[in-house]
């Protein structure tokens, strides 16, 4: 089983919807929690840190429920510039503290 | 300032070549990660140094893989005998030893 499990999509969704993306963790180990963009061709950029009590950076709100091992991203008044990859990312801060990435949702706005 | 660099950005090889791919990681960092990009999945973990100590290598998928960061900065991954199944973007990362590590463009190898 992946350390990462994401619905990779593809979401197309109109110009000004709300979307939602959902991953899981299998590692009840996992500290610290993100949501990366990576563009076509470009390398992952960090979108959100994902905390406990829940996050809020303009049109994006993350969710983190431990018990469940369950993150989830909001995007409101999607935009056609919000059109990339999204990538649930989980460290474990133990060891190499490398991340594990899900495989992206991807999401594409449409006029 | 200047962010995590990579070269080349995009490298053909014939299967049984041996490659180099260098990264330029923000100066000061003192971590430094590799990944493996395959196409439609997410970037998978290498290995890490910390300065010029590599600390991990778990993510390494074979011997033919070996990674160096003689001084501490730049860093070389290396690939012998190249196969087809080693075709994917390779992605450097550094950090200053917190949680956000900064990606580099990436390397591009095909295996052909």
């Amino acid at each position: 089983r992946k350390e990462v499990e994401q619905d990779p999509g593809p979401f197309n969704v109109p110009e000004g919807a709300t979307v939602a993306f959902n991953c899981t963790y299998s590692n009840s180990a996992s500290q610290s929690f993100f949501w990366y963009r990576q563009d076509c061709r470009k390398e992952p950029k960090l979108l959100m840190s994902v905390y406990s009590s829940g996050n809020e950076d303009g049109r994006f709100t993350a969710q983190l429920n431990r018990a469940s091992q369950y993150i989830s991203l909001l995007i409101r008044d999607s935009k056609l510039s919000d059109s990339a990859t999204y990538l649930c990312v989980v460290n474990r801060k133990t060891g190499a503290n490398n991340l594990f990435f899900g495989t992206g949702t991807r999401l594409t706005v449409i006029p | 300032g200047a962010g995590v660099s990579q070269s080349p950005r995009y490298k053909v090889a014939k299967r049984g070549q041996d490659v180099a791919l260098r990264c330029d990681p923000i100066s000061g960092h003192v971590s430094l990660f590799w990944y493996q990009q395959a196409l439609g999945q997410g970037p998978e973990f290498l290995t890490y140094f910390q300065n010029e100590a590599q600390l991990d290598k778990s993510g390494l998928p074979s011997d033919r893989f070996f990674a160096e960061r003689p001084e501490g900065s730049v860093s070389t991954l290396k690939i012998q005998r190249t196969q087809k199944e080693d075709s994917a973007v390779y992605l450097c990362a550094s950090s200053s030893g917190g949680e956000r590590q900064y990606f580099g463009p990436g390397t591009r190898l095909t295996v052909t």
